[in-house]
């Protein structure tokens, strides 16, 4: 189906460990972005790119590695998860960041124990 | 630095009474203002945008530069628009930023 897929949907992983969340879109949209969701905090940014092999952070890009090999992927990377970073962690694209429409994925939910 | 402030985490009105969800920002230039919705096992979804001055499921926002706000309004709430609520801006960084959100509950 097209769209904006994420996996894996639920995560549970202990303190140290690497993870990788994978974000994958069939619109080739040009901007993807992830967000993590909180209670408290809202939807803040981690990253975003705005074609492939070009990204930049957000407001909350410690801890997080991104890349952009290819357009359609945009997987998000926890080097060594902390319990801080147990969150909802949305991707989203858009064909044109300034319109302000993003389209986003279902979510992934990651603990971090 | 673009902010978006939402005052209510929570927020229940009755069905058929008006609603008016809060939305306050802070940026410099001319900013485009959103507000987007999640329905329960529904997916982040835009409601509406002000540029475009519409009304989406009952729903108005009205910018006011001079109050930099932009409240999110219906006359008439109905069960369904219970669901959480995001306003939103895009400012000079072309990213968007997100409020804090509010949940919105309409009794029956």
């Amino acid at each position: 189906d097209a769209g904006i897929t994420q996996s894996p949907r639920y995560k549970i992983t202990e303190t140290g460990r690497q993870v990788t969340l994978m974000c994958h879109q069939t619109w080739s949209h040009s901007y993807m972005f992830w967000y993590r969701q909180d209670l408290g905090h809202g939807l803040r940014l981690i990253y975003y790119s705005a074609a492939a092999d070009i990204t930049d952070k957000g407001e909350v890009p410690d801890g997080y590695v991104v890349s952009r090999s290819k357009t359609e992927n945009f997987p998000l990377t926890l080097e060594s998860a902390t319990r801080s970073q147990t969150s909802v962690y949305f991707c989203a694209s858009s064909d044109r960041a300034s319109t302000g429409e993003l389209f986003f994925g279902e979510g992934s939910r990651l603990t971090v124990l | 630095a673009q902010r978006v402030t939402q005052p209510e985490k929570l927020l229940s009105v009755f069905k058929g009474a008006p609603v008016e969800l809060k939305c306050n920002y802070s940026y410099s230039g001319s900013p485009e203002l959103f507000w987007y919705v999640q329905y329960s096992r529904q997916r982040l979804q835009l409601l509406l945008r002000h540029i475009s001055r519409e009304s989406i499921k009952g729903f108005t926002a009205d910018l006011n530069k001079g109050e930099t706000s932009f409240h999110l309004k219906k006359p008439f709430a109905q069960e369904e628009d219970s669901a959480m609520y995001y306003c939103a801006l895009i400012g000079g960084a072309q990213k968007l930023v997100f409020g804090q959100g509010t949940r919105l509950t309409i009794n029956p």
